[in-house]
């Protein structure tokens, strides 16, 4: 089983849209958590950090489950500058300070 | 947070060959890493560059394979020895910065073997 598994998408939605991403990850242990944004071609950039009372970034709304080990991530009123791919990423807690990544999750925004 | 450069941006190189990456930091930071992203995968750590004493390797990655250099608290270097297509990844180089847990990256080396 992976460490950290997410829908690989594509999601194409229209601007204006609200779309929700979701993760799993395997080791209860893991403390940390993160969506990052990675355009094509470019390295991936911290979105926000995922904390366990759920938090909000403008349009951007994180929350977590730790009973589950599920983590979301929603984005209200969609922007064609939000199409990128987005990685749901969980500290490895037995490896120092390893970072274990998701695939990630296609968004195409679409005018 | 951090600004950090890696050199060379991209390279095409012939197997049996070596590459050696270079990553600076704007800022000295205790922690560097080294990432791999294989075409159409997750980014997975290679191993932990530490200042003054040898890298630390995750399962997988071997010494002889990456060497890694960290010789001060700004700059670090990864080399890809003997290299196969199978090589053939973007590195990414990483740091904590700001005092949180949260890692920012450099913008890569794309590395084609042929």
């Amino acid at each position: 089983r992976k460490e950290v598994e997410q829908d690989p998408g594509p999601f194409n939605v229209p601007e204006g849209a609200t779309v929700a991403f979701n993760c799993t990850y395997s080791n209860s242990a893991s403390q940390s958590f993160f969506w990052y944004r990675q355009d094509c071609r470019k390295e991936p950039k911290l979105l926000m950090s995922v904390y366990s009372s759920g938090n909000e970034d403008g349009r951007f709304t994180a929350q977590l489950n730790r009973a589950s080990q599920y983590i979301s991530l929603l984005i209200r009123d969609s922007k064609l500058s939000d199409s990128a791919t987005y990685l749901c990423v969980v500290n490895a807690p037995n490896s120092g300070y390893a970072l274990n990544f998701g695939k990630g999750t296609s968004l195409l925004v679409t005018p | 947070s951090a600004v950090i450069s890696q050199k060379p941006s991209r390279d095409i190189c012939q197997r049996g060959t070596s590459l050696t990456i270079q990553c600076q930091v704007d800022s000295q930071v205790t922690m560097m890493f080294w990432y791999r992203q294989q075409p159409g995968q997750s980014l997975t750590l290679i191993a932990t560059a530490n200042q003054g004493s040898e890298a630390t390797y995750e399962s997988g990655f071997v010494i002889d394979k990456f060497p890694i250099s960290r010789p001060n608290l700004t700059f670090s270097t990864l080399t890809v020895s003997n290299m196969s297509p199978e090589d053939s990844s973007i590195y990414l180089c990483s740091v904590f910065s700001g005092g949180a847990d949260t890692q920012y990256f450099g913008p890569g080396t794309r590395l084609t073997v042929l």
